[in-house]
């Protein structure tokens, strides 16, 4: 089956340590993006790349790392969360920008 | 830096009634994108708009894309139930060398009742 799966879905953890969200497709899409989605902020763009090794700033990116060293991958790195990063996030994918995305079911993270 | 902005930001429809959602973005976009989310699950793709004057039609739903105007519509044909969910639109910037960041507007909460 064709997806998109995020892990953990939920995560409550405390202010400084370090936490990965992964990301993993199944469809050997190029364009991959996560997403931060807060009440009132709508949806924001944190990262996203365009194929494997190239990625890029979205419109949130500061507290955020990530890295695409292989095509099905994309994690979600919080070196030092703290806890305005309490959020859910989604993870997309699409053959390439020009496609429609497949969204993960999300990520809650909690950041006490 | 591009601004999306849709309007309205909420929408009560009668069953059977058509309208509008309107999409303006700030700067030359060329691609648009419409969303679809349900309370409390992921995102849905509904359409990818790619060049001015482009049409996409999935059932009640039919989007369209100018880009001179900046401006991109979502008409809902004869509302059912369940297209209730909250709509989003989102856009590139096309002048800027971050081709591939995408810009979302704030959503429309839309609501169709008998």
């Amino acid at each position: 089956e064709a997806q998109v799966t995020q892990n953990p879905r939920y995560l409550i953890t405390v202010t400084g340590k370090k936490l990965t969200v992964t990301c993993s497709q199944n469809m050997n899409h190029e364009y991959m993006s996560w997403y931060r989605q807060d009440p009132g902020l709508g949806l924001r763009q944190i990262y996203y790349s365009m194929n494997v090794e190239v990625t890029d700033k979205g419109d949130v990116p500061e507290g955020y790392k990530v890295s695409r060293k292989e095509k099905r991958n994309f994690p979600l790195i919080l070196e030092s969360p703290s806890p305005n990063q309490t959020s859910l996030y989604f993870c997309a994918s699409s053959f390439t920008f020009n496609q429609p995305q497949h969204f993960g079911d999300g990520t809650r993270l909690s950041i006490l | 830096e591009l601004k999306v902005e849709q309007n309205p930001l909420f929408l009560s429809m009668q069953e059977g009634k058509n309208y509008t959602i309107y999409c303006n973005y700030s700067t030359t976009s060329d691609r648009l994108y419409w969303y679809r989310q349900d309370p409390g699950k992921s995102l849905e793709s509904l359409f990818v708009l790619l060049s001015n004057g482009a049409v996409k039609q999935e059932g009640r739903l039919m989007a369209s894309l100018d880009t001179k105007a900046r401006l991109s519509t979502l008409h809902i044909t004869a509302a059912v139930h369940d297209l209730s969910a909250t709509y989003f639109c989102a856009g590139n910037n096309a002048g800027g060398t971050s081709y591939g960041k995408l810009t979302f507007g704030q959503g429309t909460i839309l609501t169709v009742h008998p």
